[in-house]
């Protein structure tokens, strides 16, 4: 079955840091790859998503490419702020042979703290 | 667009008790997702709907949960003899689905605690 592995966390950076977190995925067919942001105490949020090899999804200084040949999409942004504080979520969603299945495979989560 | 409302928000019942949490998708979403995280974990997917039809059920989904979407709009979820297990953060999402995937956005989730 289809599976997501992100790096351990939790990760803790000093401002204007660079961020990457990894993320490596097992599936069947061509899944489309996303990230999702928790902040502290609010629901998931979109962060970004790619949709086929080789696509690059970005928002607010995020990036993230859709690597096939290594089944990886990790996450990375230049320099972090404070505001960029919560965990991070790594997922796929299943396609194949047509059908689009639509329910999202979830890695385990990375909590990201940035100092000022 | 309102977005994704789940109530209640926090649920605490005795071991045993039934509970029943209820979602409300954005209106134009024809598909109703519900997932399971616990603490440290990411989401697990349990359930999901597309109109008022339920078209995929995990294995997590003991007998003891069931999950309906009458009409096509809300949802609930309901647990019966709820276990300490069942402790968890019970999350609502909706799409619009179609040729293409479109994004899921996810309600702030329902806490449930059975002590």
């Amino acid at each position: 079955g289809n599976s997501v592995t992100q790096m351990e966390g939790p990760v803790t950076l000093s401002e204007e840091a660079f961020l990457t977190i990894n993320c490596t995925y097992t599936a069947t067919g061509y899944p489309s790859l996303f990230w999702y942001v928790q902040y502290p105490g609010e629901g998931l949020q979109l962060l970004l998503k790619a949709t086929k090899a080789d696509d690059k999804g970005s928002n607010k200084g995020f990036e993230a490419t859709y690597r096939k040949e290594t089944t990886s999409f990790h996450l990375e942004k230049g320099s972090v702020q404070v505001s960029d504080s919560a965990v991070y979520f790594c997922a796929l969603s299943g396609y194949a042979g047509g059908t689009s299945y639509g329910k999202l495979t979830f890695g385990q989560g990375t909590i990201l703290t940035v100092h000022p | 667009d309102t977005g994704v409302s789940q109530n209640p928000r926090h649920k605490i019942t005795k071991r045993g008790q039934n509970v029943t949490f209820r979602c409300d998708p954005i209106s134009e979403h024809n598909r109703l997702y519900w997932y399971r995280q616990t603490l440290g974990q990411g989401p697990e997917f349990l359930t999901y709907f597309q109109n008022e039809a339920q078209l995929e059920k995990s294995r997590l989904l003991s007998d003891r949960f069931s999950a309906e979407r009458p009409k096509g709009s809300f949802s609930t979820l309901e647990i019966q003899r709820t276990e300490q297990g069942d402790s968890a953060m019970y999350l609502c999402a909706s799409s619009l689905h179609g040729q293409q995937m479109y994004e899921q956005y996810f309600g702030p989730g329902t806490r449930l605690t059975v002590t």
